[in-house]
């Protein structure tokens, strides 16, 4: 089967760096995409990784190792806005995306 | 209209009742689709169309019916509803539904069946 994981939830400090984990295995890979979603809103799209290696836009970085099946975002310089669930997903040999069930990522001050 | 819009924002339904949620977009997108989203799971893919005049049946797709009469529209229709039909459903769409696509997602109808 199909399967994509992701931590369920992690905490971090206002101004800190943060790097949530991705690990998937589905039939086919043809690149995997960050969301974020905040509390009661759609996702909105963050990265996209086809090639291995890190894509930095801003305060954002997505890192992808296709043969460990395996990206990671980073966050770095965390806002209290940056509060939301992460996303991420990979398109398959059917050019359908599988979801994770997301990380709900809290920021303290 | 900019971007993707869907009706009702929620909706409370009795068992067994029919029910049709819309979505509509502005963007001249060729590829539409229908998620639901459940706590603690991914998206799901019900239905999708990439195109007007086709459609296609997702990871779950029994319960559900979806028609594309034209490239702006895509309802999802339930015929006869089930309490775990409760969701969150998203309507999405992307340029052509390839590989690097990116998926703009509407604002999202909350479904509970009673």
């Amino acid at each position: 089967g199909q399967n994509i994981d992701q931590p369920t939830e992690m905490t971090a400090t206002e101004g800190a760096i943060v790097q949530i984990n991705c690990t998937y295995q589905t039939s086919g890979f043809n690149g995997l995409f960050w969301y974020q979603q905040h509390a009661g809103e759609a996702p909105t799209f963050l990265s996209y990784n086809v090639l291995d290696g890190l894509e930095e836009k801003g305060r954002f970085s997505s890192f992808l190792s296709r043969s460990k099946g395996y990206s990671y975002l980073l966050l770095k310089e965390l806002q209290m806005k940056d509060s939301a669930s992460y996303l991420c997903a990979v398109r398959d040999s059917n050019y359908q995306l599988i979801w994770g069930a997301g990380t709900k990522l809290i920021i303290k001050p | 209209i900019a971007g993707i819009t869907q009706a009702p924002t929620s909706q409370i339904l009795a068992a067994g009742r029919r029910m049709t949620l819309r979505c509509t977009q502005d963007m001249r997108h060729n590829a539409m689709y229908w998620y639901r989203q459940d706590l603690g799971l991914g998206l799901r893919l019900i239905h999708y169309s990439n195109t007007a005049g086709t459609t296609g049946k997702g990871e779950v797709p029994d319960g559900y019916s979806v028609s594309r009469a034209n490239t702006d529209d895509f309802p999802l229709t339930l015929a006869s509803a089930v309490p775990s039909q409760t969701s969150v459903y998203f309507c999405a769409s992307s340029i052509s539904g390839g590989a690097s696509d990116t998926q703009y997602f509407g604002p999202g109808t909350r479904l509970t069946v009673l």
